[in-house]
């Protein structure tokens, strides 16, 4: 069982380049999340889809782009990299959420993130 | 807006003994998570809390909630070199559309013999 699966681990970029990373889980998951990791500031929310076919902001969504391209998939577009954005990029999935779901988030194992 | 805090945010530890971490969050909220993460590697879901004086226990971490003081606390007992780790605490903000976790910053814990 996969689980949440990121692709790629590790991308260094300049800035200025785009790039998109990729995210998929087989858990039959409803609700998707892009999450970003920095030294001293644990996680931050970018962008989630509570199910197909939406997609909201959350804490720090200036800079990126998201598709939910199906049930199973979530992606996250930099569209024109910048230094602030190097970090550790999680993707994570939980059942539906909200007043009676109540599900941990599943997450995937990370890309880290360089741009120069 | 929700603001959830961790204290401390390091920790060193002595094999043996007890500790606990605290997590205060800032507006009413139900529900609460706790995560481990070791270094380099992704999240685990430790315990999920879901109502005023919920307790979990799993081998030596103990973790429990208090709504109405808006504090969640992880207990170790007996701590042993593999809990070393980074412990995050996540509450669920139900003010919005749908629930969202908000993650403190984090508890780096170092066991040491």
């Amino acid at each position: 069982n996969a689980g949440v699966t990121q692709t790629p681990k590790f991308q260094v970029l300049k800035t200025g380049q785009s790039m998109t990373l990729q995210c998929a889980q087989d858990m039959n998951h409803n609700s998707m999340y892009w999450y970003r990791q920095d030294p001293g500031m644990g996680l931050r929310l970018i962008y989630y889809s509570a199910s197909e076919g939406t997609t909201d902001k959350g804490e720090v969504p200036n800079g990126y782009n998201v598709s939910r391209l199906n049930k199973r998939e979530f992606s996250l577009r930099l569209e024109s990299a910048a230094p602030s954005q190097t970090s550790v990029y999680f993707c994570a999935s939980s059942e539906k959420r909200g007043r009676d779901f109540n599900s941990p988030l599943h997450f995937g194992n990370g890309t880290r993130l360089t741009v120069t | 807006e929700l603001k959830v805090e961790q204290n401390p945010l390091f920790l060193s530890m002595q094999e043996g003994k007890n500790y606990t971490i605290y997590c205060n969050y800032s507006t009413t909220s139900d529900r609460l998570y706790w995560y481990r993460q070791d270094p380099g590697k992704s999240l685990e879901s430790l315990f999920v809390l879901l109502s005023n004086g919920a307790v979990k226990q799993e081998g030596r971490l103990m973790a429990s909630l208090d709504t109405k003081a808006r504090l969640s606390t992880l207990h170790i007992t007996a701590a042993v070199h593999d809990l070393s780790a980074t412990y995050f605490c996540a509450v669920e903000w139900v003010g919005g559309s749908q629930g969202n976790l908000i993650f403190g910053k984090g508890t780096k814990l170092s066991v040491k013999p």
